[in-house]
């Protein structure tokens, strides 16, 4: 199975900042990942597909990159509803796994 | 707008066999590429998926879990059903279900993510 591994696993950030998020997989992925932004309570909702293709309707202060092991989420001018777990998923081969959750807190 | 909905117990005794239900609507089950997996998180936990059906009835299982799980689809219903057998309390979990979006060739499906999901439902695991 190909390890999921995010840092860090929790931050705080404040109102409009910038953050970064990183997810490294155990094995070269090309370019099928995936993240999840989970609000507390609520079920997981996609962001960015493919690395860096962003879902029809999400903001476009979030954007991803990388590609192989190595991957970033940004979040540009963090918004109130940005308080929340992200997730990273491969999907280069199954077993899917998503990697252990990055939880942003407010500072 | 596609929306999807759990259905199932809340409480299992160890052992016994989980049927759990997903309810979708905004998509058809039938038509080419289209997919409902399975995810479930342990509270305060990450994420694991569990098992995956496509259109044409193609079916994935996590590995870890094959030997327990069932998924089957219900087309005239617009449903899923997962089961698992032999229930034990690390099985407590939030059980999802989800629209399943990606790629497919004639050959295969590849690059599974999923970009709609249920409301989850929480199933517990005791005596």
């Amino acid at each position: 199975d190909i390890q999921m591994t995010q840092s860090p696993s929790s931050l705080s950030a404040s109102v409009g900042d910038r953050v970064t998020i990183t997810c490294r997989a155990s094995q070269s992925i090309s370019g099928f990942l995936n993240w999840y932004r989970q609000k507390p309570g609520k079920a997981p909702e996609s962001l960015i597909y493919a690395a860096s293709s962003l879902e029809s309707g999400v903001p476009s202060r979030f954007s991803g990159s990388g590609s192989g092991t190595d991957f970033t989420l940004t979040i540009s001018n963090l918004q109130p509803e940005d308080f929340a777990t992200y997730f990273c998923q491969q999907s280069y081969s199954m077993p899917l796994t998503f990697g252990g959750g990055t939880k942003v807190e407010i500072k | 707008q596609i929306t999807l909905k759990e259905s199932g117990p809340t409480l299992v005794k160890p052992t016994q066999t989980l049927t759990l239900t997903c309810t979708f609507s905004g998509f058809s089950l039938t038509s080419n590429g289209v997919g409902v997996g399975w995810i479930r998180q342990p509270p305060g936990k990450a994420l694991e998926w569990l098992a995956l059906i496509y259109w044409n009835d193609d079916k994935l299982y996590s590995p870890s879990l094959n030997s327990r799980l069932t998924i089957t689809k219900d087309t005239s219903k617009n449903q899923v059903v997962l089961t698992m057998t032999n229930m034990d309390p690390v099985d407590t979990a939030t059980y999802y279900c989800a629209h399943r979006r990606g790629y497919c060739t004639n050959a295969n499906c590849y690059s599974n993510w999923f970009d709609h999901w249920g409301q989850g439902t929480l199933i517990t695991v005791s005596s």
